[in-house]
């Protein structure tokens, strides 16, 4: 069964401080895989995307890894800030059937991230 | 222009009013989406579009009435709602098909009474 399971579920961290978030998954055949962050009530706004071939991928202070040999992938967030605080999740795409390009997304349950000052 | 925009922002609608969604791109992507998402849950896949043909219908009730009138919009219509309806209701586009990186919309926040 195709799932994508993250956690922690929620983490609470001080200003300035670093943090990992970690996600697993087991969809197959795998496409690619990417984070989001999404604001209350927002849209997620895309953070990186990954495929097979790329084990880590950053994007200003937001660095993902991608292991997909034991179908695992974090999100390492640095010096993080007050603006940081959302829901971080965890998309996995899988090639369609017959090798066709249409995939399915499946989505981690995000995890809900709290910066405090 | 790397925008997807969706009106309105808010709709409250009673269980018989019929309304509909917008969805709006100018990035040249010729496949878009739409998804529900409930409090706390991660988004599910309603509908998607490429090159506006329908592709997926995930068995979506036909009080959704999705519709895609060029390469640049998207329309969900909305019929005889319930309650449990109410969430919150995104758009996305991308260039192909779902193996490329989605760009969503800030979502209409849908309430049904």
């Amino acid at each position: 069964k195709n799932q994508v399971e993250q956690s922690p579920q929620s983490l609470i961290i001080l200003e300035g401080k670093n943090c990992t978030l970690q996600c697993n998954y087991t969809v197959s055949p795998f496409s690619n895989l990417r984070w989001y962050k999404q604001d209350t009530g927002r849209g997620p706004v895309s953070l990186t995307i990954m495929t097979f071939s790329e084990n880590t991928k950053s994007n200003g202070r937001y660095t993902a890894t991608l292991d997909a040999d034991t179908k695992q992938s974090s999100l390492h967030i640095t010096a993080s800030q007050l603006s940081d605080s959302a829901s971080y999740i965890c998309v996995v795409s899988a090639i369609g059937d017959r090798g066709s390009t249409l995939g399915r997304l499946y989505f981690g349950r995000g995890t809900q991230l709290t910066v405090w000052p | 222009d790397t925008e997807v925009t969706q009106t309105p922002k808010h709709l409250v609608m009673g269980m018989t009013n019929k309304k509909s969604l917008k969805c709006e791109q100018h990035m040249g992507h010729r496949a878009m989406y739409w998804y529900k998402q409930k409090a706390k849950k991660p988004p599910e896949l309603m509908f998607v579009y490429s090159y506006e043909k329908l592709s997926i219908n995930e068995s979506v009730p036909s009080r959704f009435s999705p519709e895609c009138p060029n390469s640049s919009l998207l329309n969900l219509h909305l019929h005889a709602l319930q309650p449990e309806d109410s969430a919150l209701y995104l758009c996305a586009s991308s260039q192909g098909l779902a193996s490329y990186e989605q760009y969503f919309g800030p979502g209409t926040r849908l309430t049904v009474t």
